[in-house]
C-alpha cells in the first residue's frame, strides 16, 4: 500500500490568486495522478504527473491554469492558477501502486486525503 | 473516449437488506473495473475490483459481477449495516490503460437502522 499526504488540507482564497497543493507519498511510485472533485460529484482526472518531463493533461484541462511539478518518485505539486469560483473544489492526487492489497492482489489506485478549495 | 454510467443516483435500504448497484461502460477495450467508497468528508477508497477474464469475485459481504458482452458490471452488498452508508463510485480503464481511471457518478447508499 501507499501512506499519501497532501498540503494544504484546505484553504480559502481570493479570486485571481494562485494556490499550490503540495502531494507526498511514503514510497516510490511510477505514476502519479490529480484528480477534481466539485461538491457532489463525480471524480475528473486533470492530469497524469510524470516524473522528469512535462504533465499529460485531459481534455479540458490546460497547462496554464493547473501547471503540475513532478521532481521525483515521491512527490508532485498542482497549481491552481488566476483562481475563480468555479475552481471550488476538492484537488485529490492519486498514485498507482503495483501489487495492490489483498482484497485486489493487483496494481491499483490509491487517493490522498483531498485538499478542499473554496474561492471567494 | 470512455463514458460509465452509474445507477442509482440514491439508494435506500433498511438494515439487513441488499443493495445493488449497476454501472454500464462504453468503451470495449476497457478490462478493469474497481469500486471505491467515499464516507463524508473522507478520501475515496478501493473497497473490490475485477478485471474482465474474471465474471464475479466476492469479498466477505461485498461482490462484484462482470458481464463484458453487455459492457455492466455490478456491485452487490448484503446484510447491509449503517456503516455501508456512503457515496460508491465505480469506475472503469479507458482503452484498456494500466493506470488511467473513469468515474461514474457515483451512487449515495444510506442504510437505515
Amino acid at each position: 500500500s501507499a501512506v499519501i499526504s497532501q498540503k494544504p488540507s484546505r484553504d480559502i482564497c481570493q479570486r485571481g490568486t494562485s494556490l499550490t497543493i503540495q502531494c507526498q507519498v511514503d514510497s516510490q511510485v511510477t505514476m502519479m495522478f490529480w484528480y477534481r472533485q466539485q461538491p457532489g460529484q463525480s471524480l475528473t482526472l486533470i492530469a497524469t504527473a510524470n516524473q522528469g518531463s512535462e504533465a499529460t493533461y485531459e481534455s479540458g484541462f490546460v497547462i496554464d491554469k493547473f501547471p503540475i511539478s513532478r521532481p521525483n518518485l515521491t512527490f508532485s505539486t498542482l497549481t491552481v492558477s488566476n483562481m475563480s469560483p468555479e475552481d471550488s473544489s476538492i484537488y485529490l492526487c492519486s498514485v498507482h501502486v503495483a501489487g495492490g492489497p489483498r482484497v485486489t492482489g493487483t496494481d491499483t489506485q490509491y487517493f490522498g486525503p483531498g485538499t478542499r478549495l473554496t474561492v471567494l | 473516449g470512455e463514458n460509465v454510467e452509474q445507477h442509482p443516483s440514491t439508494l435506500s435500504v433498511q438494515e439487513g437488506d441488499s443493495a445493488v448497484i449497476k454501472c454500464t461502460y462504453s468503451d470495449s477495450a476497457s478490462n478493469y473495473f474497481p469500486w471505491y467508497k467515499q464516507e463524508l468528508g473522507k478520501r475515496p477508497q478501493l473497497i473490490i475490483d475485477i478485471r474482465s477474464n474474471v465474471g464475479e469475485k466476492k469479498d466477505q459481504r461485498i461482490a462484484v459481477t462482470l458481464n463484458k458482452t453487455a459492457k455492466h458490471f455490478s456491485l452487490h452488498i448484503t446484510e447491509t449495516q449503517p456503516e455501508d452508508s456512503a457515496v460508491y463510485f465505480c469506475a472503469a480503464n479507458p482503452g484498456g490503460s494500466n493506470y488511467k481511471l473513469t468515474f461514474g457518478k457515483g451512487t449515495l447508499l444510506t442504510v437505515n437502522p
